[in-house]
C-alpha cells in the first residue's frame, strides 16, 4: 500500500494569512504515460463528511473558492490556502488514487491563531 | 445534485455482521462511469477505504478487510450495500458511502470521492 504522510499534524494561522499543508507519498503517484498526479485533497469540518477540494493534484473542484490551490508532483504535494477565512477551520486530508487500495494521509488540523 | 444517504443499525454485537445500505438520489447508479465506495473513520481518526462496486457488480476490496467484506448493488432501488462480518470493537467507526469518480484502469477504477453521505456511526458492543 502507498503510505501518505502529512505535515504538520496541526497548524494555527492568522485570519487572512497563508496556510500550507504538505503531503508526501511513499512512492510516486505520477503516471508518466499521461503526466497526471493521482492525488486529491479534502476538507472535513467538525461533524461533517469530507468535502472534495482538489483532484489531479491541482484541479479545483467546481464551487471550491480559488483561495485553495494544490501543487507538487511525484511524491511531494502541497495544499495552500492563500488567505485564511474563519470557515476554513477543519481537518484536511490528502488521498492517493494511483493504486488500490486508496489511502489517505493522517490529516492536518487547521486552526485560527 | 447527487445525494447519498447511509442507513442501518447503529449498534452491532461483537462477532455479528454489520450491514449498511447507501441510497443514491439525484442520479442513477446504472448510468455508469462512476464507482461506489464505502469508507470508514474510526472515532477521532483518519479515513480508511473499504472498497468499491460498479453497477455491473464488479468489486474491489481493501486487502486489509477483504476476508470479511461484501459490497453489493441493487440497481432497481438505486442502492449499494456493505456487509462486514465477525465485527469487533475495532470496527466501531463512522461509515460513509461515496461516489468514486476518476478513470478506468485495467479492470477497475482509480479515482477520488466527489459526493459523500453524511455518515453513520456504528458501534460494536455487547
Amino acid at each position: 500500500d502507498i503510505v501518505m504522510t502529512q505535515s504538520p499534524d496541526s497548524l494555527a494561522v492568522s485570519l487572512g494569512e497563508r496556510a500550507t499543508i504538505n503531503c508526501k507519498s511513499s512512492q510516486s503517484v505520477l503516471y508518466r504515460s499521461n503526466t497526471k498526479n493521482y492525488l486529491a485533497w479534502y476538507q472535513q469540518r467538525p461533524g461533517q463528511p469530507p468535502k472534495l477540494l482538489i483532484y489531479w493534484a491541482s484541479t479545483r473542484e467546481s464551487g471550491v473558492p480559488d483561495r485553495f490551490s494544490g501543487g507538487g508532483s511525484g511524491t511531494d504535494f502541497t495544499l495552500t490556502i492563500s488567505s485564511l477565512q474563519a470557515e476554513d477551520v477543519a481537518v484536511y486530508y490528502c488521498q492517493q488514487y494511483f493504486s488500490t487500495p486508496y489511502t489517505f494521509g493522517q490529516g492536518t488540523k487547521l486552526e485560527i491563531k | 445534485q447527487v445525494q447519498l444517504q447511509e442507513s442501518g443499525p447503529g449498534l452491532v454485537k461483537p462477532s455479528q455482521t454489520l450491514s449498511l445500505t447507501c441510497t443514491v438520489s439525484g442520479g442513477s447508479i446504472s448510468t455508469g462511469g462512476y464507482y461506489w465506495s464505502w469508507i470508514r473513520q474510526h472515532p477521532g481518526k483518519g479515513l480508511e477505504w473499504i472498497g468499491y462496486i460498479y453497477y455491473s457488480g464488479s468489486t474491489y476490496y481493501n486487502p486489509s478487510l477483504k476476508s470479511r467484506v461484501i459490497i453489493s448493488v441493487d440497481t432497481s432501488k438505486n442502492q449499494f450495500s456493505l456487509k462486514l462480518s465477525s465485527v469487533t470493537a475495532a470496527d466501531t467507526a463512522v461509515y460513509y458511502c461515496a461516489r468514486d469518480r476518476g478513470e478506468v484502469h485495467g479492470s477497475g477504477n482509480l479515482g477520488w470521492f466527489d459526493y459523500w453521505g453524511q455518515g453513520t456511526l456504528v458501534t460494536v458492543s455487547s
